[in-house]
């Protein structure tokens, strides 16, 4: 079953702006991940925060995460139309070596 | 990091056929995922398939439906029998990352899927 839920489903800014995407999930995890699909293409892991982490970044990208919420959100920041795309996010929990999907969320970055 | 062929990448098929999609990997991999994709959807895990030993389908999933091959570390087949046109999907392959991650982190690593059509 589905694990996370993603909010917004679909986001459309100007290049240059930053974009929030946010993930709650339900159950306990070790880790939650962010990856990004493009055009119903593979998808390409971006960044990892495991569960005793509260921040974590990777270039523009700005991952938090808060357990006692069950939620995290991924900063993008001065985004680049390149950055259109799609984001999920997955967790990973004890016991389960398969990751969970998010409902993910609709980049559009306009040049 | 690991690279993943997948084959078909595409594939427009008929109501009632079967089709089998191939998953390559460049590197010894204890266990392999494989994932749906429906359109506009996340994705869904069918079953992890791992080497040696049947594949562990998730609810939803059955092996008549959704037979899966794991004849060595480095390859995997999942086939899609009597298909309808729900099944039109992207279907994908994944393997965990090995190496500083290490087995269990869960970091994934993906194929380019095989996006399949059926009519």
């Amino acid at each position: 079953s589905q694990q996370g839920e993603e909010d917004p489903q679909a986001l459309s800014i100007q290049e240059g702006e930053n974009a929030t995407m946010n993930c709650s999930y339900k159950t306990s995890i070790n880790n939650l991940q962010w990856y990004r699909q493009n055009s119903g293409r593979g998808l390409v892991h971006l960044i990892l925060i495991r569960s005793n982490e509260r921040e974590k970044h990777s270039g523009r990208l700005r991952v938090t995460l808060d357990t006692s919420k069950k939620s995290s959100s991924l900063l993008i920041t001065a985004s680049r139309a390149a950055d259109t795309a799609s984001y999920f996010c997955a967790t990973s929990s004890t016991g389960r070596r398969a990751l969970t999907f998010g409902s993910g969320t609709r980049l559009q970055v306009q040049p | 990091s690991a690279v993943i062929s997948q084959k078909p990448s595409r594939d427009i098929c008929q109501r009632g056929t079967s089709l089998t999609i191939q998953c390559q990997v460049d590197s010894q991999v204890t266990m392999m995922f494989w994932y749906r994709q429906q359109p506009g959807q996340s994705l869904t895990l069918i079953a992890t398939a791992n080497q040696g030993s049947e594949a562990t389908y998730e609810s939803g999933f059955v092996i008549d439906k959704f037979p899966i091959s794991r004849p060595n570390l480095t390859f995997s087949t999942l086939t899609v029998s009597n298909m309808s046109p729900e099944d039109s999907s992207i279907y994908l392959c994944s393997v965990e990352a090995q190496g500083a991650g290490g087995p269990g982190t869960g970091e994934l690593f993906f194929g380019e899927g095989s996006r399949l059509t059926v009519l």
